[in-house]
């Protein structure tokens, strides 16, 4: 079993709707999440990022962790057809040897206008 | 700005071809990182670096070995390239710490033929 699921989608919503995206985990040792972005044949671009359970918010985006129940959620409110892309949440479980990131494998969504 | 740079962005190799992969940073990153992202697949770790010439294995390092002779330079050597390692590379960087941004480069689409 993979330790972070991510429905890949696609997911199609019209302009202005609320689009909510979503991971699950099981490793219990990530301490950070975040959330990036990808836009076709480009590399990720960091979203959001949080490292405690609640909720964060950046303009029309907010981040949502619930570590009891292993759980992120990505909302975008109002959303806009310049937000059609892949979606990846991403965890780090810190060690000895370094921070590297554990991958969902990313939800595309398609925003219409 | 942070900048991470893929030596190619497009490549084709035959098959058995001895492939190099250069990644460079300019922001003194202490982590370096190599994915390979596969449709339906996501983004999976191949290698990671948190050191000069330190490095660790991802979740699917077979056929594949590096180098990080310098800080700023990651390599990724295919030593006899295969059809199943066609995809999209790609590299990142982030700083020392696991709650800070890591870059990712433009990629690299690799076909082996």
């Amino acid at each position: 079993q993979k330790e972070v699921e991510q429905d890949p989608g696609p997911l199609s919503v019209p302009e202005g709707a609320i689009v909510s995206l979503n991971c699950t985990y099981s490793n219990s040792a990530f301490q950070y999440f975040m959330w990036y972005r990808q836009y076709s044949r480009k590399g990720p671009e960091l979203l959001m990022y949080t490292y405690s359970s609640g909720n964060k918010e950046d303009g029309r985006f907010t981040a949502q962790v619930d570590k009891s129940s292993k759980y992120i959620s990505l909302f975008i409110r109002d959303s806009q057809p310049s937000d059609s892309a892949t979606y990846l949440c991403a965890m780090i479980a810190p060690s000895n040897s370094g921070y590297a990131l554990n991958f969902g494998k990313g939800t595309s969504l398609l925003v219409t206008p | 700005d942070v900048k991470v740079t893929q030596s190619s962005r497009y490549l084709v190799k035959r098959t058995g071809e001895k492939v190099f992969l250069e990644c460079v940073q300019d922001m003194d990153h202490e982590n370096m990182f190599w994915y390979r992202q596969d449709p339906g697949l996501g983004l999976r770790l191949i290698y990671f670096s948190y050191d000069v010439k330190m490095k660790e294995k991802g979740d699917i390092p077979e056929g594949y070995s590096v180098s990080r002779e310098k800080k700023e330079r990651f390599s990724l050597i295919l030593e006899s390239a295969s059809t199943n390692q066609t995809s999209m590379y790609l590299c990142a960087s982030s700083s020392g710490g696991g709650n800070t941004e890591a870059f990712f480069g433009q990629g690299t689409r690799l076909t082996v033929v």
